[in-house]
Order: structure tokens, then C-alpha cells, then sequence
């Protein structure tokens, strides 16, 4: 059982690099997510899927872009990476429990980005 | 938006004995509160939910207790293992969704053999 799997497990970038984070999830959920966890922050949200072919901004969203290329994956791209993006980013997925109610958050374990 | 404190941020207890986290959160309409654990270079997991028409929930060693009018809600692991040491999140939630969770700070907990 995959669940959640992210690429890669660890990157540095120089400032002004580009990268995407991949993201895929072999649950057949609807949603997903990408979260950034930061020291004494815990998780903040980026941006989520909420189906197929819909994104929308979380709390955090700035400097970043996200694809839902398809019901199984969604990757973040950060297009000019910069030190205040150094964190650890977490992919997340949920599909409905009895069939409506929004189930629990399946997360990846996890990217540490450096940015230097 | 919705706000959550989560104290202490750091937690050390014996083998055996019991630990509580508190959690506080400022927007009355909230109405759902998940827990998470995270173990060492894994991501969260969710280990307990509770949402607000029940006040108190029970799993084995696990339980969640909730005071809608004070606005919080508290983690009790009973009987602790060395296995519960990990990193804690409390969330809070008003929307349907998960897109509107609001995570606490998280609590360091250590188990001391």
C-alpha cells in the first residue's frame, strides 16, 4: 500500500532556482493538498485540489504554482525559489467517509526543500 | 479566520504515567477537531477525532475531551509507551472541507523509560 508518495525526499536550490515537487496518491481521493511545515508553525496550507481540474489558493500561497494533472497526481512548482521557502512539504490527500462526510488527511512523508 | 493555541510545546513524561495537550481555538463555529501525530521523518497521522456534538472520545489509551462554551479541547494518552514519543497537532475546523483546518503548533512528547 503506496498511499501518498512524494519525489524527491530532499533538494537545495540556489535563490532564483526552479524546482517541482511531485505528488501522487493511489487512493482514488478527490482532494489534495500541499502544506509547508516550518519550526513552531506547524502545517500551513498552500494550495488544495478540491477535484480533478479545480485548484485553489490556502493560506500561504505566494511564490508558489500547483497542476492537478490528473484524479492521481499534484505537483507544487516554486518558479523562483527563494531562502524564505526552506521547509519541509508535506502532500496530502482525503476522499469522503460514509460517503459525504470529508474523511481524514493521508500525507506523504515529506520533502525537505534548502534553500540557499 | 480560525486561530489555535496549542500548549506545551515541549513534554516529557515517565513510562506509564499520562500526558495532556491542550488545545484553544477562537471561532465559535468550529466543529470539527482532528489529531495528528507525527513520528520522526514520517507525516502526520491522524490518531483521533472528535467532533462538536459529543464532549468527550475514547480509543484504547487515546482520548479527546471538548468544552464548546470555553472554546477547547485536550489529548489524554493514559498508560504512555515509548512509542508515543512524537510530535502532536491539534486542528480545528468550521469548514466541510479540510482546506479550511487550522493546525495548532504542534507538542514535542518524550517518553522517559
Amino acid at each position: 500500500n503506496a498511499g501518498v508518495t512524494q519525489t524527491p525526499k530532499f533538494q537545495v536550490l540556489k535563490t532564483g532556482q526552479s524546482m517541482t515537487l511531485q505528488c501522487a496518491q493511489d487512493m482514488n481521493h478527490n482532494s489534495m493538498y500541499w502544506y509547508r511545515q516550518d519550526p513552531g508553525m506547524g502545517l500551513r496550507l498552500i494550495y488544495y485540489s478540491a477535484s480533478e481540474g479545480t485548484t485553489d489558493k490556502g493560506e500561504v500561497p505566494n511564490g508558489y504554482n500547483v497542476s492537478r494533472l490528473n484524479k492521481r497526481e499534484f505537483s507544487l512548482r516554486l518558479e523562483s525559489a527563494a531562502p524564505s521557502q526552506t521547509s519541509v512539504y508535506f502532500c496530502a490527500s482525503s476522499g469522503l467517509r460514509g460517503g459525504r462526510i470529508p474523511g481524514e488527511l493521508f500525507f506523504g512523508e515529506g520533502s525537505r526543500l534548502t534553500v540557499l | 479566520g480560525e486561530n489555535v493555541e496549542q500548549h506545551p510545546s515541549t513534554l516529557s513524561v515517565q513510562e506509564g504515567d499520562s500526558a495532556v495537550i491542550k488545545c484553544t481555538y477562537s471561532d465559535s463555529a468550529s466543529n470539527y477537531f482532528p489529531w495528528y501525530k507525527q513520528e520522526l521523518g514520517k507525516g502526520p497521522q491522524l490518531i483521533i477525532d472528535i467532533r462538536s456534538n459529543v464532549g468527550e472520545k475514547k480509543d484504547q489509551r487515546i482520548a479527546v475531551t471538548l468544552n464548546k462554551t470555553a472554546k477547547h479541547f485536550s489529548l489524554h494518552i493514559t498508560e504512555t509507551q515509548p512509542e508515543d514519543s512524537a510530535v502532536y497537532f491539534c486542528a480545528a475546523t468550521m469548514g466541510f472541507g479540510n482546506e479550511k483546518l487550522t493546525f495548532g503548533t504542534g507538542t514535542r512528547l518524550t517518553i522517559i523509560p
